[in-house]
């Protein structure tokens, strides 16, 4: 997997966008970036993923900069219940088969 | 929506019983995967399944866990001699088949304490 760099932590007001930012500068051409989320203790929840082009699903939006070495994951309007460790991952399984491996994420609190 | 389904969600064990960790993937998926979580730290990949045999298995995974597909639609971990050290979530997850993006779905976790 390519290393992935995440802030520790951020905060976001009820409504509003949230903007969580992912590092992968050494990805490779063949990797795909992966944005899941563990709410408390529960499973990680599959959010998003993207190879070249930016992706929309009902959930998020996933922007991928033209080198790829940078992503955004935007949720549009946060809740309360986006309240959540977010995860961002780049893997192939080329690269490192059937494994995800999960790095520390970021902690995003929707605040009222 | 379909669900990975895991049984029991909290089972409490003494250190050096075996447990029964147990899963119902999607069911159209064709891989199965263990992850585990101790508390405060990083989700843990633990083996991935396919075909009736291990496909892949981490450094975590040595002989005290086996999986099995005993039937159908279970798939199951089991921990033998558990340790203090072993308890953790644990989450099954599944996923169609791999190549290209590979999307997994996890369970709502077990949750193993062992005393």
């Amino acid at each position: 997997d390519a290393k992935t760099t995440q802030p520790p932590s951020m905060d976001c007001a009820e409504g509003r966008a949230a903007n969580l930012p992912c590092n992968h500068s050494t990805i490779s051409g063949n990797e795909y970036v992966y944005w899941y989320r563990q709410i408390h203790s529960q499973g990680p929840q599959y959010i998003i993923h993207g190879l070249k082009n930016n992706e929309t699903n009902e959930m998020a939006s996933l922007i991928i900069t033209e080198d790829r070495k940078s992503s955004t994951l935007i949720l549009p309007h946060a809740t309360l219940r986006d309240t959540a460790v977010y995860y961002c991952i780049a893997t192939s399984q080329e690269t490192s088969g059937s494994r995800l491996t999960f790095g520390e994420g970021t902690q995003l609190t929707v605040n009222p | 929506e379909p669900e990975v389904t895991q049984t029991p969600s909290h089972q409490v064990t003494q250190m050096g019983q075996e447990v029964i960790l147990r899963c119902v993937p999607i069911s159209n998926h064709l891989y199965f995967y263990w992850y585990r979580q101790i508390l405060g730290q990083k989700v843990e990949f633990l083996v991935s399944f396919y075909n009736n045999e291990i496909s892949e298995k981490s450094e975590i995974f040595d002989d005290q866990f086996s999986v099995e597909r005993p039937d159908g639609s279970n798939f199951t971990l089991k921990i033998r001699s558990t340790k203090l050290e072993d308890s953790a979530m644990y989450f099954c997850a599944s996923s169609v088949g791999r190549g290209g993006a590979n999307v997994l779905t996890f369970g709502a976790g077990s949750r193993l304490t062992v005393l």
